[in-house]
This record gives structure tokens, sequence and C-alpha cells, in this order.
């Protein structure tokens, strides 16, 4: 199975502050990566797919970019509303695998 | 609009079974691949397994820990996903989302339902 090493698990910042939360497969994924946000009692929701898509309707100041097997979310402006739980996920091959998330929070 | 409706989830003891349910509307569901995803309370999210569409003949695929007990179908007449889920253990317990992939190919999930939660305890 490909193992998503997802950092850090948890992040304190502020609103305004830029925020990046790192990805990393455990083999080749090529693009076929995926970013999620999750609030507490809701689905997860797509921000970015094909690790630089952005997924209509989610704000520009979301953005994914990649290097090999390095995957990066960046928020470039935090906003109020950002504070949640971010899960990266490849579908490259089945088993379908997520990182382990990245708490987002108030400073 | 679309819509992602789970339903059959509740109370059942260990060794029991549970059928889920997920019926869409607001796209076309026959052209899609449908996955069951799960999340265990205050846990991570985990894919439990995937009906592929009746291009790729309804190929189901599961993940490890539920194959042999889990069983993936759909119904393309009735726009429903089915979860039938035997042998239940106390760690499946969690909230289970279906989820529908994108029709780009990038394997992502633009469509979630609002999740039925499984309880699995004596």
């Amino acid at each position: 199975d490909i193992q998503m090493t997802q950092s850090p698990s948890s992040l304190s910042a502020s609103v305004g502050d830029r925020v990046t939360i790192s990805c990393r497969a455990s083999q080749s994924i090529r693009s076929y990566l995926s970013w999620y946000q999750q609030k507490p009692g809701k689905a997860p929701k797509v921000l970015i797919y094909a690790a630089t898509s952005l997924q209509s309707g989610v704000p520009s100041r979301f953005s994914g970019s990649e290097s090999g097997t390095d995957f990066t979310l960046t928020i470039s402006s935090l906003q109020p509303e950002d504070f949640a739980t971010y899960y990266c996920q490849q579908s490259y091959t089945t088993p379908i695998t997520f990182g382990q998330g990245t708490r987002l929070e108030i400073k | 609009e679309v819509q992602l409706v789970e339903s059959g989830g509740g109370l059942v003891q260990p060794g029991g079974s549970l059928r889920l349910s997920c019926a869409a509307s607001g796209f076309t569901f026959s052209d899609h691949y449908m996955d069951w995803v799960r999340q265990a309370p205050g846990k991570g999210l985990e894919w439990v397994g995937r009906s592929r569409n009746k291009v790729y003949s309804y190929i189901t695929e599961y993940a490890a820990s539920v194959k042999g007990r889990f069983t993936i179908s759909r119904d393309d007449s009735k726009n429903s996903l089915y979860l039938q889920m035997n042998s239940l253990k106390t760690e499946d317990t969690a909230m289970y989302y279906c989820a529908g992939q994108d029709s780009y190919g990038s394997g992502s999930y633009p469509w979630w339902g609002q999740g039925t939660l499984v309880t699995v305890s004596s």
C-alpha cells in the first residue's frame, strides 16, 4: 500500500498568516493527489485535485504544488473559516490512502 | 445540484450485519466510480471500497480490513450505491460516507454524502 505521510499533525496560526501543509508519498503517485478540508461534523470538501488544480468554487488563496513524491498545500492568507482539519489523498492506485490529517487551529 | 444521501446506519452487535444505502441525484450516476469512505470517531479518513462503473464492468475493490466481510453493489436504474456489512467488529464503528469520483480522471471526490453512523457494540 502507498503510505501518505502528512506534516505537521497540528498547526496553530493567526488570521492573515501564510500556512503550508506537506504530504509525502511512499512511492510515485504521479499527480494523483487531492487535498480536502473537513470541519467538525461535516463531510470532507475537496480543495485541490491533480496536485495543483483548484476545485471550482474554492477560494484562490488555496494552492497546491508538487515535487516528485512531495506535495504541499498552501493557504496564502488564513481566513477565520479556514480553521479545520486537512487531509491529502492519493488516488494513483487502490487501496486509496489518506494522510493522517493536519488540524489547523487558531493561535 | 448534486446530492448523495446515505441511510441505514445504526447500532448493531458484534458479529451482526447492516446494509447501508446511498441515493444519488444531480449527476449521471452510471458514469461514475463510487466509493465508500469511513471515519472512526476522532480519527482520520479510511477508504473502504469502490464500485467501478458499467464501462469497467462494475468491478469492486476493497480495503484489506473489510475484504470478505463487506460487499459493495450498485443499481444504476435507482441511482443507488449499497454497502452490505457482515461479521461486524467493534473496530468497524465509524461514520460511513459515500463519495463520487470525478469524471476527469484525477481520482478525487468532489461529491460526498452527509454520512451515516454505524456503531458496533454489545
